[in-house]
């Protein structure tokens, strides 16, 4: 119940295309949705974050959308440029304790010149 | 900015040897985190610290593995007896709550190779 399950694994797009990495829970205690970016030999690094009382988040190019019924969360990348390429983690926690991130699998994306 | 930072960035050390990783966490923080993440796989929470006592560990975090404060800076993960296992990635992480922000900062890593 614990598990956030991330999809694709990996995803190759090209410069100027829309990335979308999709995850899901399980646990309706997480209240707090953040995506991580990392690129090799980095600590992963906040990218955007959403709670669940609004159904949308954009900061840039980066959206993320949430479906609480459906207990899923997406995260768009408009004009994806090849410095995006990193690894994306979506991950969940109860925000109003101390409490663990548990992350996603991970997504490696590749955004060609 | 202030950042997490992690000494040191690469630990090799032989199975059944102690080691010790080290956090210095931004400084007004109040949670303090260690993760690990196995090569190619997701990044795996081991424990969080507050108020100097453990608030939540994992079933990786085993009696192998104490973290402790020892002074007001730094945070540190010990592994008593490493096994090959225990190579991977272990990210510190820190938290300042409940305000301003709900982020967990993460440092750099340290790479622990165990032979």
């Amino acid at each position: 119940q614990q598990q956030v399950k991330q999809s694709p694994q990996s995803l190759i797009v090209q410069k100027g295309g829309i990335s979308i990495i999709n995850c899901a829970y399980e646990n309706t205690a997480f209240d707090y949705f953040p995506w991580y970016q990392q690129f090799p030999g980095k600590g992963p690094a906040l990218l955007i974050a959403i709670r669940p009382d609004v159904s949308e988040k954009k900061e840039g190019r980066f959206t993320i959308s949430f479906n609480k019924s459906a207990k899923q969360f997406s995260l768009h990348i408009m004009d994806s440029q090849p410095g995006d390429s990193a690894t994306y983690f979506c991950a969940a926690t109860e925000e109003t304790s101390g409490s663990r991130l548990t992350f996603g699998e991970g997504t490696q994306l590749t955004v060609n010149p | 900015e202030p950042e997490v930072t992690q000494t040191p960035s690469h630990q090799v050390t032989q199975m059944g040897q102690e080691v010790i990783l080290r956090c210095v966490p931004i400084s007004n923080h109040l949670y303090f985190y260690w993760y690990r993440q196995i090569l190619g796989q997701k990044v795996e929470f081991l424990v969080s610290f507050y108020n100097n006592e453990i608030s939540e560990k994992s079933e990786i975090f085993d009696d192998q593995f104490s973290v402790e404060r020892p002074d007001g800076s730094n945070f540190t993960l010990k592994i008593r007896s490493t096994k090959l296992e225990d190579s991977a990635m272990y990210f510190c992480a820190s938290k300042s709550w409940p305000a301003p922000t709900y982020e967990q900062y993460f440092g750099p890593g340290t790479r622990l190779t165990v032979t």
